[in-house]
């Protein structure tokens, strides 16, 4: 059975840490591995990842993807309150998309 | 652009009621699909369809129906709501089946 596993399920940190999100996947005909960030409504894109050991940047946000062990993991430096949201890893194996249930961030002042 | 829009934002059914969830794209995408969100469970997804005229199923199907007439729309149907369809639904969409999607705003069904 495909699956997606995020880790941790929740987190609490205080502005200005260092976190880091795990994602593992058991997906047949793997093609990409997608993180997203859902506040309070829809779902939106952060990364798509296709190759391994190549990381991805996008300002304090950044995620790599290892298929060899089958993870990838979303690192966020220099937390703000507006990070906080569910972090959603999704990975698509040819026509669809396999999600895992999130891990929800709350980021304190 | 509108990007990905669905309608209605809200929705309250008796169990047996049938209805048509809505949702359209304004950007030409090839690729569209349907998701439930459940607490604690992520995004689960429902059907797809990777062009006009073609749709398959996905991880929980039973109890919901599709069509894609149009690249445009995708409407999504019940067709006896229960109450395990009581749910957030997703509208997405990506230029082809292995790009990024976009989502739709939701629509929250409670069936009681």
């Amino acid at each position: 059975e495909d699956k997606v596993v995020q880790s941790p399920l929740s987190l609490v940190v205080h502005e200005g840490d260092t976190v880091t999100l795990n994602c593992s996947y058991e997906v047949t005909n793997f093609r990409s591995l997608l993180w997203y960030k859902q506040e309070k409504k829809a779902p939106t894109f952060l990364f798509m990842l296709t190759s391994s050991g190549i990381e991805k940047k996008s300002g304090r946000l950044s995620s790599i993807l290892d298929k060899k062990e089958l993870f990838s993991i979303l690192n966020i430096t220099a937390t703000q309150t507006g990070d906080s949201a569910v972090y959603l890893c999704a990975v698509f194996n040819f026509n669809k998309f396999y999600f895992g249930s999130g891990t929800k961030l709350n980021v304190k002042p | 652009n509108a990007g990905v829009t669905q309608t209605p934002k809200f929705q309250v059914l008796k169990t047996g009621q049938s209805m048509t969830l809505q949702c359209a794209q304004d950007m030409n995408h090839e690729y569209m699909s349907w998701y439930r969100q459940d607490p604690g469970m992520g995004l689960r997804l429902i059907h797809y369809s990777v062009g006009a005229g073609i749709t398959d199923q996905g991880e929980v199907p039973n109890g919901y129906n599709v069509s894609r007439s149009t690249t445009e729309d995708f409407p999504l149907r019940l067709l006896s709501a229960a109450p395990s369809q009581t749910s957030v639904y997703f509208c997405a969409s990506s230029h082809s089946r292995d790009r990024e999607q976009y989502f739709g705003p939701g629509t929250r069904l409670t069936v009681t």
